[in-house]
């Protein structure tokens, strides 16, 4: 069964401050998905990653796909108010329709 | 419509009644999924749609769920005999080959069961 863990579980930090949420599998996926969920809403994708090593940098967000294409990290710079969200990270496999969602990562940034 | 809409957006029902939840995709997206999601934490796949067919209903928790697609549109996810395990919300989303991986989600119906 693959599975997905995201750590940490809640992360609760000041604006400005860095921070750095990740994403671990035993289980090697073709591409790796990131997600941020507001209340009430869908989750929407911020960005996909596909081959081992990539690093995708949105402005103060910055992605990265492990070589071994098991994990991914997502860390965001001088986090601000509005990055307040649950991060959800997806695996993929190729050939496949089906995307194995993380335990996610519910951040809140104070003002 | 522009987005994935999903209806109705908030359903509380008694433990033991059947409810129907509805998925409109984006227009001309084939593949469609179903997810549920308890008190704010990962997604858990329920059931994938290419076109009208259901390759894969493993994610369906018991057989008192079921979903159907008509016409490569609209999808419905009923539950039967409502349990209130069964509270959660529920997202659909779809996509586009064409598109890539990239699934759109709808805003979900939250459903409570009494």
């Amino acid at each position: 069964t693959q599975l997905l863990e995201q750590s940490p579980q809640f992360l609760s930090i000041q604006e400005g401050e860095n921070l750095t949420v990740y994403c671990n599998s035993s289980s090697v996926f073709s591409s790796l998905q990131w997600y941020r969920q507001e209340p009430g809403e869908g989750p929407v994708l911020l960005v996909t990653v596909v081959t081992g090593g990539e690093v995708k940098k949105l402005k103060r967000l910055t992605f990265q796909f492990g070589d071994a294409r098991k994990d991914s990290s997502l860390h965001i710079t001088a986090a601000q108010p509005g990055d307040t969200g649950l991060y959800l990270c997806a695996g993929g496999t190729s050939g496949t329709y089906k995307y194995i969602f993380g335990t996610g990562t519910r951040l809140k940034v104070l003002a | 419509g522009a987005g994935v809409s999903q209806s109705p957006s908030n359903k509380v029902t008694e433990k033991g009644k059947d409810v129907e939840l509805r998925c409109d995709p984006i227009s001309g997206h084939t593949a469609l999924y179903w997810y549920r999601q308890s008190l704010g934490q990962g997604l858990e796949f329920l059931i994938y749609f290419q076109g009208n067919s259901a390759p894969d209903k493993s994610g369906l928790p018991s057989d008192r769920f079921s979903a159907e697609r008509t016409g490569g549109s609209v999808s419905t996810l009923t539950i039967q005999r409502t349990q209130q395990e069964d509270s959660a919300v529920y997202l659909c989303a779809s996509s586009s080959p064409a598109g890539g991986p990239e699934q759109f989600f709808g805003p979900g119906t939250r459903l409570t069961v009494l």
